[in-house]
């Protein structure tokens, strides 16, 4: 079964926007954790935020958020103020339980900004 | 800090041949990953690795070994390569003697684009 879901293969914000970019998850763990990567065409991947299962808050990395809705089991990814550089690869994914060991991707979202 | 190091970043092999690719890191982590990442898709795990000595098996595993002699190294050896097996191939690792969920954060290689034709 799918463990992350991305259901926007593609998005486009106008620069200077934000946008939201879509995750959900499934687990039958009370304790996991959730990632948002970056992925330019360059092809490295980048760290961008951490949200935890028992964090009450959502988090927040400068021009990123997560907006955590653990009861419907989604974690979107908003980014304010696109900039022409934000246009990349973005990937969800999710750690479960404490000592698990694998981390699983969701298939991505390719981000476009236009000028 | 050279973080983690992958070799080749790109190779053509014919189908039916054998490569390594091989995987380092400085700085002592644990916890060490291969995955794999399909044109346009997300990326699978392949196999991963808690300590020196320790490998197991991710989503996708088949047509693939590898081996864990040292913390530094994680090579990936793909025997009798199949066109199926086209992709670029990330290595990954984890620090901390305990895998918790803050504040591990996964460092990954550049990334190594293999084709089999």
């Amino acid at each position: 079964a799918q463990k992350i879901t991305q259901t926007q293969p593609g998005m486009f914000v106008q620069e200077k926007e934000a946008v939201t970019l879509d995750c959900t998850y499934d687990t039958s763990d009370q304790s996991y954790g959730l990632f948002w990567y970056k992925q330019p065409s360059s092809g490295e991947m980048i760290f961008l935020i951490y949200q935890g299962s028992y964090d009450e808050q959502n988090a927040t990395e400068g021009r990123y958020s997560l907006n955590f809705q653990k009861a419907r089991k989604s974690a979107n990814l908003v980014i304010s103020a696109s900039q022409l550089g934000d246009s990349a690869m973005y990937f969800c994914a999710m750690r479960e339980g404490v000592g698990n060991n694998d981390m699983r991707f969701g298939a991505g979202t390719r981000l476009t900004v236009k000028p | 800090n050279a973080g983690v190091t992958q070799t080749p970043k790109f190779r053509i092999l014919k189908i039916g041949q054998s490569m390594t690719l091989q995987c380092a890191q400085d700085m002592n982590h644990n916890y060490m990953y291969w995955y794999r990442q399909d044109p346009g898709m997300g990326l699978k795990l392949i196999y991963y690795s808690v300590g020196a000595g320790i490998t197991d098996k991710g989503e996708v595993p088949n047509g693939y070994n590898v081996s864990r002699s040292t913390t530094e190294d994680f090579p990936l050896r793909l025997e009798l390569a199949a066109p199926s097996q086209t992709s670029v191939y990330f290595c990954a690792s984890i620090g901390g003697q305990e895998l918790t969920l803050a504040g591990n954060t996964i460092y990954f290689g550049e990334g190594s684009w293999l084709t089999v034709v």
